[in-house]
């Protein structure tokens, strides 16, 4: 069956640097989630959105965006990368804003040095 | 608000061991509630999940119960497997976003 896509698997990059993570949601998911995985640590949800439209907002710093495509990809964009932005970012996909069961992909390791 | 507080590990088992990993939860209402498996260098699996009061999750031999009167969620399997090894997370529904736990570390040696 297919699973949540994400890429790129791994991503470096230095201080002040802006990123852009991808994730592509099972077919036919409608609702986007993204959560940030810090060494050691549980994921924290970032943000979520549904039929393109932002539903809700989690610990996501201002430096930080996202958005929902018309194929339902979405993209989490990160500018002025500090060190402790790096971590495990996790998308999540489900079908249904009220479907509690999320479907997570590989993630994408990012490291700011 | 809302919160999950999992048993500290790590949890070092010989094959064939009873594992129980605990967990509670805070929550107002009725979340669902999950158990997601992180194997070494993937992602997030759903391992098995809960929606309502005494409910009874199960997948792969694991097993987790849905107790509202002591608001826990405790994963148990009577016979653990070295391909077992990894960390369990603990998860509740929070509206339309997942509150996980820190986390446990199983190590099951041969």
């Amino acid at each position: 069956a297919a699973g949540v896509i994400q890429s790129p698997r791994h991503l470096i990059k230095e201080k002040r640097e802006t990123a852009t993570l991808k994730c592509y949601p099972i077919p036919r998911h409608d609702t986007v989630y993204w959560y940030q995985q810090g060494p050691g640590q549980d994921p924290q949800f970032l943000i979520s959105f549904y039929e393109k439209m932002q539903s809700d907002k989690g610990s996501i710093p201002d430096r930080f965006s996202a958005q929902q495509f018309s194929d339902y990809h979405s993209e989490l964009n990160m500018s002025s990368l500090e060190l402790g932005d790096s971590a495990l970012y996790f998308c999540a996909s489900s079908l249904g804003r009220h479907t509690y069961e999320q479907y997570f992909g590989p993630g994408t390791r990012l490291t700011v040095t | 608000g809302n919160s999950v507080t999992q048993m500290e590990g790590p949890v070092t088992l010989s094959e064939e061991a009873f594992l129980t990993i605990n967990c509670t939860y805070t929550a107002t209402g009725y979340p669902s509630l999950f158990w997601y498996v992180q194997y070494p260098g993937e992602g997030l699996q759903l391992l098995l999940k809960a929606t309502k009061a005494d409910d009874k999750g199960s997948n792969k031999g694991f097993e987790a119960t849905y107790r509202k009167e002591t608001t826990s969620f405790h994963l148990e399997k009577g016979s653990v497997q070295v391909s077992d090894s990894a960390v369990y997370f603990c998860a509740l529904s929070d509206q339309r976003k997942l509150i996980f736990g820190q986390g446990t570390t199983l190590q099951v040696k041969p």
